[in-house]
């Protein structure tokens, strides 16, 4: 596509539910991230997925977050049982290539809301 | 550890103001580069300007400029005449060489503010 698409750009939910985020990279990017935006503090790390690679997890917050990488492609974000600080944007981005320096492209996220 | 500091939160000015941006960094790392991201209100980061630690020139790009010096491990931005579409949250970022990928570490952002 023409940019990282994500879906859905908001998701209210109930605390103790699980929810799963998709992200879409840039076709033909091999590297793919994700970010977590709480309020006021900035961006986040999540997790890290290069090609065949095993994904970098060293951001992940909890036992609780997991995210998988299909086909090289689209990535799935799961966050099961819910709490209320795992409120937040979540943004994924993807870039050409692993390499050091690379710019990341980034989608306009997911809102989620946990009650 | 890698860190980066925007000491300044929110800043607001009237248009065609001048304004600056901080950033200060933190690594062990000699290679590495330095980013700016601005993000407006529809959530999307917008990539601004990308520096390697090689290459202390500074750049401009019609209003907006950098400063990168690594003498005081710093990387501002400086928007000239500033319009309201300027308006947007905007971070700085750090990518080391010693990690195994493209890993960006940010700054906390600063909310810009320009009013008519």
């Amino acid at each position: 596509g023409a940019g990282v698409s994500q879906s859905p750009s908001n998701k209210v939910t109930e605390k103790g539910k699980d929810v799963e985020l998709r992200c879409d990279p840039i076709s033909g990017h091999t590297a793919l991230y994700w970010y977590r935006q709480s309020l006021g503090q900035g961006l986040e790390f999540l997790i890290y997925f290069q090609g065949n690679s095993a994904p970098d997890k060293s951001g992940l917050p909890s036992d609780r977050f997991s995210a998988e990488r299909t086909g090289g492609s689209v990535s799935t974000l799961t966050i099961q049982r819910t709490q209320q600080e795992d409120s937040a944007v979540y943004l994924c981005a993807s870039s050409l290539g692993p390499s050091f320096g690379e710019k990341l492209f980034f989608g306009s996220g997911t809102q989620l809301s946990v009650l | 550890a890698q860190k980066v500091t925007q000491a300044q939160t929110e800043i607001s000015v009237v248009e065609k103001e001048d304004v600056t941006l901080d950033c200060v960094y933190e690594t062990r790392d000699t290679t590495y580069y330095l980013f700016w991201y601005k993000q407006p209100p529809s959530g999307e980061l917008v990539f601004l300007i990308r520096r390697n630690s090689f290459d202390e020139q500074n750049e401009i790009s019609g209003r907006y400029s950098w400063n990168f010096q690594k003498s005081t491990s710093s990387f501002n931005f400086t928007i000239t005449a500033s319009q309201v579409v300027d308006s947007a949250v905007y971070f700085c970022a750090l990518s080391e060489a010693a990690g195994a990928n493209s890993k960006l570490t940010f700054g906390k952002g600063i909310t810009l503010s320009v009013r008519p």
